[in-house]
């Protein structure tokens, strides 16, 4: 088991509403990353960072910012909340070792749902 | 644009029997993993390829990949219930071995 933590698991909440997705992780990780998936169909890296006071924008172009004051710590943050930002976001880490290929650790996911 | 894509969509099979899922992709790639989700969870690693590498195993996992062809095989023996889930490869390519394509993934159904 990954000892990577996202809260909350699952969240209702009306159009127009300010949220914030936590993300933690124990491990020490220097990259983290938050997907979104939707129901059936493949991952989409939205914002990724490669250590503290770096975030960079992912493939899929979101409404979401991210920030990473701290190491272990990667929340996201939805300034007002859309029906068609409804889906499940979810929250990696990896621990960028050298000389070959990352593996990435998932936390269980937000399922996200706007009324 | 999406790298990875999975085939078939969907497979199901009785428990005991032998399951293979392939994965194509469109451009050189630096490594290629599988990942395996069960339904509303996150994702878990099972495997990485990286392209130097034709064969790979890990206890009843066995990945093959053609860098000719631009595909991968991911290949369960022996399949359980337990092993229902979806099945995703991912690509790193270009000038990062962090930055992740997921294909739409495999379902795949082991019945008992």
């Amino acid at each position: 088991e990954a000892d990577i933590y996202q809260t909350p698991r699952y969240l209702v909440i009306g159009t127009g509403k300010k949220i914030t997705l936590e993300c933690s992780q124990t491990m020490g990780h220097d990259k983290m990353y938050w997907y979104q998936q939707d129901p059936g169909m493949e991952l989409h890296l939205i914002h990724y960072s490669y250590g503290v006071n770096s975030t960079e924008k992912g493939d899929l172009s979101s409404e979401s910012t991210v920030s990473r004051i701290r190491t272990e710590h990667f929340p996201l943050t939805l300034e007002s909340a859309r029906p068609s930002h409804t889906s499940q976001y979810l929250c990696a880490s990896s621990d960028g070792l050298a000389g070959g290929g990352e593996t990435q650790y998932f936390g269980p996911g937000t399922r996200l749902l706007v009324l | 644009s999406q790298q990875g894509e999975e085939d078939p969509q969907a497979l199901s099979i009785q428990e005991g029997e032998n399951a293979t899922m392939n994965c194509s992709y469109k451009t050189s790639i630096n490594n290629l993993q599988w990942y395996r989700q069960n339904s509303g969870r996150g994702l878990v690693h099972l495997i990485l390829i990286r392209s130097n590498e034709r064969e790979k195993h890990s206890g009843r996992l066995r990945v093959t990949l053609d860098t000719s062809k631009k595909s991968s095989s991911l290949l369960i023996t022996a399949s359980r219930a337990a092993d229902t889930a979806s099945y995703f490869c991912a690509t790193a390519s270009g000038g990062s071995n962090y930055k992740l394509t997921f294909g739409k993934g495999t379902l795949l159904t082991v019945n008992p």
